[in-house]
């Protein structure tokens, strides 16, 4: 699906080092999310946002900033990167918060490693 | 809020046997369940989902199927074949402005 994009692919930084991963939408969806993916946690929810300057927390979201000043980017920021935060992110849009009309739609993902 | 329960964490299946994969929600408001699959390295995708007014839903060799009583419902796949390997989640969403939560995940092994 190349209507949803994450950049970069790959990323190893160091810790306390700053660092943003980017997602770009192209189909208008008002919603997006931030999911991070580590053995035995499955998908966890770490903010999301319903709409252009809207954001909320989800499970996970200590360590991390996101915003949202435009509809099709939702970037999320590592404000001072741990180990801990070593872990593979996806991002996803869907038209409507709970996925009823076409499910969630997920970009390629970021693997991100912490030195 | 929402919590969805997934098992077992891992199952491993002969080729051509049928695999079944479980889950438990805890709001009764819940009234979307959808399930993805994640192959390896890849991202998740939907691949069947039911609601709350349907009782069982079947695409070729996948089927779901919901009991509401019970807040359990289950995905089940028939024939399995060496490319039906991958991580499977299951997940729950109330409403058309609420968020999906997800399951932990279960990986399917097909054995040859």
């Amino acid at each position: 699906d190349a209507g949803i994009t994450q950049s970069p692919r790959y990323k190893i930084t160091e810790t306390g080092r700053q660092v943003t991963l980017m997602c770009h939408q192209t189909w208008s969806h008002s919603y997006m999310f931030w999911y991070r993916q580590d053995l035995g946690h499955g998908l966890r929810l770490i903010y999301y946002s319903a709409a252009a300057d809207i954001t909320d927390k989800g499970e996970v979201p200590d360590g991390y900033v996101v915003s949202r000043s435009k509809t099709e980017n939702f970037p999320l920021t590592l404000e001072s990167a741990t180990r801990s935060q070593t872990s593979v992110y996806f991002c996803a849009s869907t038209l409507t918060g709970g996925g009823l009309d076409y499910g969630y739609t997920f970009g390629s993902g970021t693997r991100l490693t912490v030195v | 809020g929402e919590n969805v329960e997934q098992h077992p964490s891992t199952l491993s299946v002969q080729e051509g046997d049928s695999a079944v994969i479980k889950c438990t929600y805890s709001d009764s408001a819940s009234n979307y369940f959808p399930w993805y699959k994640q192959e390896l390295g890849k991202r998740p995708q939907l691949i069947i989902d039911i609601r709350s007014n349907v009782g069982e839903k079947k695409d070729q060799r996948i089927a779901v199927t919901l009991n509401k009583t019970a807040k359990h419902f289950s995905l089940h796949i028939t024939e399995t074949q060496p490319e039906d390997s991958a991580v499977y989640f299951c997940a729950a969403s109330k409403s058309r402005d609420d968020k999906i939560i997800f399951g932990k995940g279960t990986r399917l092994h097909i054995l040859p």
